[in-house]
């Protein structure tokens, strides 16, 4: 059984930084790519960054580009996400999502975690 | 960016019955279309892929349509479990991978 278990969410104030983490299981974690999506409160769905099965391709929403790092560590099954000068607009849950098999279905999220709420306020 | 826009926003429908949701893009994104249920305090759960294929252990009480622009999800014999957001989002030339804004299917 697949499972993705977030942490590092919490509140930070506005310009300052924070990590999340997503624990991988259940599935050979360095074949595929891995995704951040989040949720503003009572919004849409948002695509954050993604990152392909070795690490080496990495890809931004025009949101977060030059502020946010996305990584991983395939000996630790484990997904990352550096942010960087943070906004109060990056309020939201950050949930990490498996892609499925193959480019450009890893767009497609068969398996999410359940979220970490990040807030970013004074 | 390719914009994802669904209608209505809000779709009132008693259970039993059948509700139709829309999902339009601003550009052909061919058959790279997924639909995402989200029940309140969960994670989206994929639903659809492809525009039309269920993912593994959806009922086939949901089934997608459409190509190129148009969509639609379709659910039948409407059950207390549906009722939740549910979001189209295109994969077909990312990035950016875009959502549409939701639907909310509601209990009439």
């Amino acid at each position: 059984e697949v499972q993705l278990v977030e942490s590092g969410g919490g509140l930070v104030q506005p310009g300052g930084s924070l990590r999340l983490s997503c624990a991988a299981s259940g599935f050979t974690f360095n074949k595929f790519y891995m995704s951040w999506v989040r949720q503003a409160p009572g919004k849409a769905l948002e695509w954050v960054s993604a990152t392909s099965g070795s690490g080496i391709s990495t890809y931004y929403g025009d949101a977060v580009k030059g502020r946010f790092t996305i990584s991983r560590d395939n000996s630790k099954n484990t997904l990352y996400l550096q942010m960087n000068s943070l906004r109060v607009e990056d309020t939201a849950i950050y949930y990490c999502a498996k892609g499925s098999p193959g480019v450009p279905a890893a767009g497609v999220f068969e398996s999410w975690g359940q979220g970490t709420l990040v807030t970013v306020s004074s | 960016e390719i914009v994802m826009t669904q209608s209505p926003a809000t779709l009132s429908v008693s259970p039993g019955e059948r509700a139709t949701l829309s999902c339009r893009a601003s550009q052909s994104v061919t058959s790279s279309l997924a639909w995402y249920q989200q029940k309140p305090g969960q994670a989206p759960r994929l639903l659809i892929y492809g525009a039309s294929t269920r993912a593994t252990g959806i009922p086939d009480r949901f089934s997608g349509s459409g190509s190129g622009t148009e969509f639609t999800l379709t659910i039948s014999r409407l059950q207390s479990g549906d009722f939740a957001v549910y979001y189209c989002q295109q994969y077909n030339n990312w990035p950016p991978i875009t959502f549409g804004q939701g639907t909310r299917l509601e209990i009439k």
